[in-house]
């Protein structure tokens, strides 16, 4: 069985640039998470939808956005870059958000570079 | 806020012997706790997990205990091989959350040597 894809693996955007990075869960997960990874630090919680509804976002400004569509992949937008967006950017999916299988399984991830 | 610590950057380990990996956490809210691998360039990989009704897991080579009063656990990994080298991330949630939000600590390196 595949598991979380996640596109482009590597991306080198300039300041003040829009990125869109794309995530597809595994078959059958209908929870897609985002989290933001900078070097040596763990994961950083982002966004969590839950049958394309938005349900949680973590402490970042509203450059970031996020949406699911209806086969349950996921788009992550970040407008006007700023340097300190560089990081790897996590896509994480589970069966539901909460009871049951809650184990999140994370993709290999996109890495942004903003110079 | 940390509320997943992991106090300890890095682990150097004998193969065959014994690895110990700590973490705390602060908030008593959570119960379900995790531990991810990570190697580089790869996405966290999931090892293995404990609910809070529990105090010990085990699968195969690795075992997660739970000790909720000190709101700490541990990953054991015997015996360590070469090949567990990695990051490893404890991370922990609140199961009766509708948001399945994973705080993670900043990660143990271990190193496995010959």
């Amino acid at each position: 069985d595949a598991g979380v894809t996640q596109s482009p693996t590597h991306l080198i955007k300039t300041r003040g640039q829009h990125v869109t990075l794309r995530c597809s869960p595994i078959s059958g997960h209908k929870s897609v998470s985002w989290y933001q990874q900078v070097l040596g630090q763990g994961p950083q919680f982002i966004f969590q939808y839950y049958e394309k509804e938005e349900r949680g976002r973590g402490n970042f400004p509203d450059r970031f956005s996020a949406r699911q569509f209806p086969n349950y992949s996921s788009e992550l937008n970040v407008n006007a870059l700023l340097l300190g967006d560089s990081a790897l950017y996590l896509c994480a999916s589970s069966f539901s958000t909460s009871g049951g299988t809650d184990t999140q399984y994370f993709g290999p991830g996109t890495r942004l570079t903003v110079l | 806020d940390q509320q997943v610590k992991q106090n300890s950057p890095s682990l150097s380990v004998q193969e065959g012997r014994i690895s110990i990996l700590n973490c705390d956490y602060t908030n008593s809210m959570f119960d379900y706790f995790l531990w991810y691998k990570k190697y580089p360039a790869e996405g966290p990989t999931f090892l293995i997990s404990i609910s809070s009704i529990k105090d010990k897991n085990e699968d195969g080579r690795f075992t997660v205990f739970l000790n909720k009063s000190a709101k700490h656990l541990s990953l054991h990994i015997v015996p360590s091989q070469p090949g567990d080298s990695a990051v490893y991330f404890c991370a922990a949630s609140n199961r009766g959350s509708t948001l399945g939000r994973l705080y993670f600590g900043r990660g143990t390196q271990l190193t496995v040597w010959p």
